[in-house]
């Protein structure tokens, strides 16, 4: 159980368009979901928290026109980068809280962004 | 603020060794501990975890215990495999409501045959 998934996997684009990453929990529902970006041999940094049905809260830093995060439900959030540019090609993982298990994350297996 | 401080890697290793990865945090509370694994190309997946003062927690091998007195939560295993190459990243997780985890840098370890 606690199954989390994204697609794409990966994804190439062109410098200029926008981009969508669906995060989905497949097996509980999940009030909480984060959003974490990963630079080359770095550690995870977040992004953003959304709970379903409210807006979600950005980390210092990071552009909330950018970088849309949309939880529509108990089950999916998406991350649509907007306008990308090379300087966002990454690698985006996200996570989500389950409601019978308030403090533990599950990992999705992330997005692996590429802009040309 | 909460942080996890985790030793620098890559940690090198043949196959069989011991390993251990030090661990430790700074809270204000009492969080949970975490071990996540990442392998290459891949998301995080939880490796074991401990919500509270000498919780042991162990999965494949690989064991950490939450020490207060110390604050750390050091990651070992008897025989490494070359399997086990990844990297490990250390969190807290303070048990108030819905936080968010903390992770320390990550430790790359490579084992090789």
């Amino acid at each position: 159980g606690a199954v989390v998934s994204q697609h794409p996997s990966r994804v190439i684009c062109k410098s200029g368009t926008s981009v969508k990453i669906e995060c989905r929990s497949l097996d509980f529902q999940a009030t909480t979901m984060f959003w974490y970006r990963q630079f080359p041999k770095q550690s995870l940094m977040l992004m953003a928290t959304s709970n379903e049905g409210s807006k979600a809260t950005y980390e210092q830093g990071v552009e909330k026109d950018k970088f849309l995060i949309n939880h529509a439900s108990l089950t999916l959030s998406t991350l649509t980068v907007t306008s990308a540019h090379p300087e966002d090609s990454s690698f985006y993982i996200c996570s989500a809280t389950d409601l019978r298990a308030a403090y533990e994350q599950y990992f999705g297996p992330g997005t692996r962004l590429t802009v040309t | 603020g909460d942080s996890v401080t985790q030793m620098e890697g890559p940690v090198t290793l043949s196959e069989e060794a011991f390993l251990t990865i030090n661990c430790t945090y700074t809270a204000t509370g009492y969080p949970s501990l975490f071990w996540y694994v990442q392998y290459p190309g891949e998301g995080l997946q939880l490796l074991l975890k401990a919500t509270k003062a000498d919780d042991k927690g162990s999965n494949k091998g690989f064991e950490a215990t939450y020490r207060k007195e110390t604050t750390s939560f050091h990651l070992e295993k008897g025989s490494v495999q070359v399997s086990d190459s990844a990297v490990y990243f250390c969190a807290l997780l303070m048990n108030s409501g819905y936080s968010t985890l903390t992770f320390g840098k990550g430790t790359m370890l490579l084992v090789s045959p």
